[in-house]
């Protein structure tokens, strides 16, 4: 986990509110990324970031906004509209580059339940 | 489509015996093979990866995975299981897009419980 932090730990939140977590990374990356895990089915891609005031959807975005002004930090806000948001929440980050690979950091994780 | 499958939901084994959790993909060209794993309440950490090269590639913990390109399997080995090594386990392989300067989209297993008994 080290390099990523991500907070609040545990999150709850009622239906109809919108709600925002938070990553922070050191490791001076690049590209950012947000994952959403459920119970047997891994994790899947919500939103991700290659430059600061640019990010591209993922797999499953709907229901979930977010923003880079820095290139530390990558929040996600999971709005209302989002229909089942409780789950896991995990973000990476990974350099950038011509190269076939670049490797994935994780953090530490928020689990969002939603009351 | 690319995609990654675990197989077993869970694999249970005694301590000090040998453990296999079994990880199958389907891409593209060459693929860029990962194994994660994960302890309750926790983010993904690296055990291993599979670039190019060796078929066998030795990672952290004393795990290893053996690629088989013939039979488009990954799967993870350890020769005595602890405990310890009791979390869940992802398999992964690395997209390469090259839109947008290059991106990196890793595709996930669903992972597979390990459940190490004394």
């Amino acid at each position: 986990d080290g390099g990523i932090t991500q907070s609040p730990k545990y999150l709850f939140r009622k239906e109809g509110q919108n709600v925002t977590l938070s990553c922070e990374q050191n490791l001076n990356h690049d590209a950012m990324y947000w994952y959403r895990q459920d119970p047997g089915q891994g994790l899947r891609l919500i939103y991700y970031s290659q430059i600061v005031n640019d990010f591209q959807k993922g797999d499953i975005a709907e229901g979930y906004s977010v923003s880079r002004e820095k290139k530390e930090s990558f929040p996600l806000t999971v709005t209302s509209a989002q229909k089942n948001p409780t789950a896991f929440y995990l973000c990476a980050s990974s350099t950038i580059g011509t190269g076939r690979y670049n490797e994935q950091f994780f953090g530490p994780g928020t689990r969002l339940t939603v009351l | 489509a690319q995609s990654v499958a675990q197989p077993e939901d869970q694999v249970n084994v005694a301590e000090g015996n040998p453990l296999t959790v079994k990880c199958t993909y389907s891409v593209s060209g060459n693929p860029y093979l990962f194994w994660y794993v994960q302890y309750p309440n926790r983010g993904l950490q690296f055990l291993l990866k599979y670039i190019t090269g060796d078929n066998l590639v030795k990672g952290s913990y004393g795990f290893e995975a053996e690629f088989n390109k013939s039979q488009t399997s990954f799967h993870l080995k350890k020769p005595s299981a602890l405990v310890s090594d009791s979390a869940l386990y992802f398999c992964a392989v690395n997209l390469f897009l090259m839109f947008s300067g290059g991106y990196n989209k890793l595709i996930f297993g669903a992972g597979t419980r390990l459940a190490v008994h004394p």
